[in-house]
């Protein structure tokens, strides 16, 4: 299985909205609606923000909202803060019952 | 809340055989049927999925590791543990224990993760 696509780097300025994509197959994010996204800062473990494509776990800001469209996944992140700057990954499910991540985002927040 | 944390030896040689142990507290890894797994990152690099285990024993793992990895749960002892046969230093990361909602891809529980270097 290969990896999700994702843009390699995306960045905003503080109260801006970010968008990052997140590609797939019709074997994969095309196929079912458990699509993840995890938030990783720097040497800290990867935190989930969002998790079957658009659900948001307790605790994650509203500011962080997903969505799908085919076989691309999104994560919007709104009113951009310093806090956001980090690495981003997507998560999907297959059709082989199996998991694959995508290679990962870095956010900038200029 | 519960937490989970690995641990095993922090350097293997090439070849030999990785074995780490994830440890449940404050919660049960056979209450609710949840699925438990490992996720690994490789310094530097991005996330990889490893495999899940399922509350009925059975096991899905990586293509990639397929032939090399076995999950295994010890409900008596609350223990996931993760073997990775004939290792090389692509091998080399930090792995992560995680807990599952099934049906799901909630995958709310990490433990801090433990980094094993492969090298002689």
């Amino acid at each position: 299985q290969s990896a999700l696509t994702q843009p390699a780097s995306v960045s905003g300025s503080p109260g801006q909205s970010i968008t990052i994509s997140c590609t797939g197959t019709s074997s994969d994010v095309g196929n079912n609606n458990h699509v993840s996204w995890y938030q990783q800062h720097p040497g800290k473990v990867p935190k989930l923000m969002i998790y079957d494509v658009s659900n948001r776990p307790s605790g994650v800001s509203s500011r962080f909202s997903g969505s799908k469209s085919g076989n691309t996944a999104s994560l919007t992140i709104s009113g951009l803060q310093a806090e956001d700057e980090a690495d981003y990954y997507c998560n999907s499910y297959t059709s082989s019952n199996t998991w694959v991540f995508g290679g990962g985002t870095k956010l900038t927040v200029l | 809340q519960l937490q989970l944390q690995e641990s095993g030896p922090g350097l293997v040689k090439p070849s030999e055989t990785l074995s780490l142990t994830c440890t449940v507290s404050s919660g049960s890894i056979s209450s609710n049927n949840f699925q438990w797994g490992w996720v690994r990152q490789p310094p530097g690099r991005g996330l990889e999925w490893i495999g899940d285990v399922f509350y009925t024993g059975g096991t899905s793992y990586n293509p990639s590791l397929k032939t090399r990895v076995t999950i295994s749960v010890d409900k008596s002892k609350d223990l996931l543990s993760l073997r990775l046969d004939s290792v090389t230093a692509a091998d080399t990361a930090v792995y992560y224990c995680t807990r599952r909602v099934p049906n799901t891809s909630l995958r709310d529980s990490w433990g801090q993760g433990t980094l094993v270097t492969v090298s002689s």
